[in-house]
């Protein structure tokens, strides 16, 4: 049982480069969010997903997509990179949207835009 | 506009004393407060939760404290140990669901 695994851990990207961060969990989890962790800012929503085909916003979308094709994956697009998405990103999941308390985090991916 | 704020962001104690780690919001539609410990290089985990409708939540040694006329909470730890030494993250929410975090609170526990 893996949990909440995330890739990569590390990401540099120059301005206006495209990626993808991964997320996955095998704990059959129906709720998926994104964080981003930036100094003197705590953690941030970006998207968040409640059931496979099913996906919202949350505090700071912008520049960001994701897609919830099966239950185990959560991916987070950067369609053109700026520097204002250099943070820490975490991927979390809990078992609905209701479980906030049993939330489990990936390790994080940091990345660097320059 | 920080909804959840943690004005403290260190805080060292000695091993075996009472570390006390505060939080405030403005929003009072939050019903749901939340605690998570977060070591280096790690997302962060789960440490403790109150409802609203209590004042007090005790888990072994963390316990947390709602003063909802004053809008704040407090986590306490007694006794500190040095593997408490983590940053903590306050959170609340509606219902348990969308958290909104606080800045957070690096503390270290001196041996």
């Amino acid at each position: 049982n893996a949990g909440v695994t995330q890739t990569p851990k590390f990401q540099v990207l120059k301005t206006g480069q495209s990626m993808t961060l991964q997320c996955a969990q095998d704990m059959n989890h129906e709720y998926m969010s994104w964080y981003r962790q930036d100094p003197g800012m705590g953690l941030r929503l970006i998207h968040y997903s409640v059931g496979a085909g099913i996906t919202d916003q949350g505090e700071v979308p912008n520049g960001y997509n994701v897609s919830r094709s099966t239950t185990e994956d959560f991916p987070l697009r950067l369609l053109s990179a700026a520097p204002s998405q250099t943070s820490v990103y975490f991927c979390a999941s809990s078992y609905d949207r209701t479980s906030t308390d049993t939330q489990y985090f990936g390790p994080g991916t940091r990345l660097t835009v320059l | 506009d920080q909804q959840v704020k943690q004005n403290s962001p260190s805080l060292s104690v000695q091993e075996g004393r009472i570390s006390i780690l505060n939080c405030d919001y403005t929003n009072s539609m939050f019903d749901y407060f939340l605690w998570y410990k977060k070591y280096p290089a790690e997302g962060p985990t789960f440490l403790i939760s109150i409802s609203s409708i209590k004042d007090k939540n005790e888990d072994g040694r963390f316990t947390v404290f709602l003063n909802k006329s004053a809008k704040h909470l407090s986590l306490h730890i007694v006794p500190s140990q040095p593997g408490d030494s983590a940053v903590y993250f306050c959170a609340a929410s509606f219902g348990n669901e969308k958290l909104t975090f606080g800045t957070g609170t690096r503390l270290t526990i001196i041996p």
